[in-house]
This record gives structure tokens, C-alpha cells and sequence, in this order.
């Protein structure tokens, strides 16, 4: 596979379950990010990998957790989520945390 | 608070014109400069990126860029239908991430 891959592409979920989204690029880049995307609202970054270590938080709740175990891959554990948390979330990653994000297709989560 | 500001649109152009999409960012130290394009349940695309005032083209697309004014815009060339999209724009400052806009959508009709 090449790019950046992403799965599952599509996920429903209570608001008790627990659940993992996962990452994996291909390109050979050192950082990645998550990203939620909902309707009428501009992408907004969730968190920040470097080199796996996590360079940035951008003030998310605690119900989402983010593991990098090394460069090619990120998780996202999602836990006791929200209806309102339902979202596409998309994964990118850049060769450096300075160069051109490359994106995943995203997974599409629905929250009941 | 990094703001980048683009019209929802939906822009509208029938095909062969040029379409012209806008976008607006508030923090004068913003470095990098990118246009990605979204068709309607994918993931953004990287369509063309500018770092230096002036113009970039590649092939029918064509950045352009004023610092001074604090605007870049996206302009297409013999517009497709298949140029159909949300195209956002996100805006980079010397250390930190992408702010993006929330994408102008334009629809080309044959």
C-alpha cells in the first residue's frame, strides 16, 4: 500500500464502548496528526507526533487518547465518547513537522 | 487567535471559465501558504502550495500571493466539472501547524 491508510474507514459506537482508530503511512515521514473534521467547521488539529513523540495537544478531552509507537503508526483511542463527537476524523503525516501534510481518507465516526 | 477566512460559497462558474477562490489569514508572521482540494466525503488533497509574494502555476491552477494585504488566492483555468469541490485553504506560520479555513465550495456546470 502506498500514502497514508486509515481504518476502519467507517465506525459506529455507543457511548460506552471503547474503540481504537488506526493510522499508517507509507512515505516515510516523521510526523503525523490527527485531525477532526465536522460539518460547517474548519479542520481542527487534535494532536501532534514528532520523531513518536507528541509535540502537540490542542486542548482535547481526555476521552481521546493518541499512541505512537513509532513513526509509521498512530491510534486513536476513543472511549465514553459524545454524540457530538461524531465527526470525520483524518490522520496526515509531513516529513517534518515544518513540511506538507499528506492526508488519510479518513474515518468517519458516528456516535449514538 | 490565528484566523483563516474563505466564503462557503457554494461559487458557481460554468465550465471553461476561470473560477477564483479567495482566502483571508490574520497572523502576519504566517510563512507557508496551501490549497487543498476536498471532493464530498474524501479526504483533503494537496493541490499547490506558495511561500513568496507573486504567482505559481501549475498547469490550470494558479496561486497567488500578497503578504502585504494578508491574502492568497487559488484561481482555475478552464474550469471542469470534475473541479468540483470544497477547496480549503490552510495557512502555516514559522513553528507552528496548519489553521485552515472552513472551504470555499465551488460547483462548475457543463
Amino acid at each position: 500500500e502506498t500514502g497514508v491508510t486509515q481504518t476502519p474507514r467507517h465506525l459506529v459506537m455507543g457511548m460506552t464502548n471503547k474503540k481504537s482508530l488506526k493510522c499508517e503511512q507509507h512515505l516515510g515521514h516523521n510526523a503525523m496528526y490527527w485531525y477532526k473534521q465536522s460539518a460547517k467547521k474548519p479542520l481542527e488539529l487534535m494532536f501532534v507526533y514528532n520523531f513518536k513523540e507528541q509535540t502537540e495537544n490542542n486542548s482535547v478531552p481526555s476521552r481521546f487518547s493518541p499512541e505512537c509507537p513509532n513513526s509509521s503508526h498512530l491510534f486513536l483511542h476513543l472511549h465514553t465518547l459524545q454524540p457530538e463527537d461524531s465527526a470525520l476524523y483524518l490522520c496526515a503525516s509531513s516529513q517534518g513537522s515544518e513540511d506538507t501534510q499528506y492526508f488519510g481518507p479518513g474515518t468517519r465516526l458516528t456516535v449514538l | 487567535q490565528k484566523e483563516v477566512e474563505q466564503n462557503s460559497g457554494p461559487l458557481s462558474v460554468p465550465e471553461g471559465a476561470i473560477a477564483s477562490l479567495n482566502c483571508t489569514y490574520s497572523d502576519r508572521g504566517s510563512q507557508s501558504f496551501f490549497w487543498y482540494r476536498q471532493y464530498s466525503g474524501k479526504s483533503p488533497e494537496l493541490i499547490m502550495f506558495i511561500y513568496s509574494n507573486g504567482d505559481k502555476e501549475d498547469g490550470r491552477f494558479t496561486a497567488q500571493l500578497n503578504k502585504a494585504s494578508q491574502y492568497v488566492s487559488l484561481l482555475i483555468r478552464d474550469s471542469q466539472p470534475s473541479d468540483s469541490a470544497t477547496y480549503l485553504c490552510a495557512v502555516k506560520g514559522g513553528y507552528s501547524t496548519l489553521t485552515f479555513g472552513k472551504g470555499t465550495m465551488l460547483l462548475v456546470s457543463p
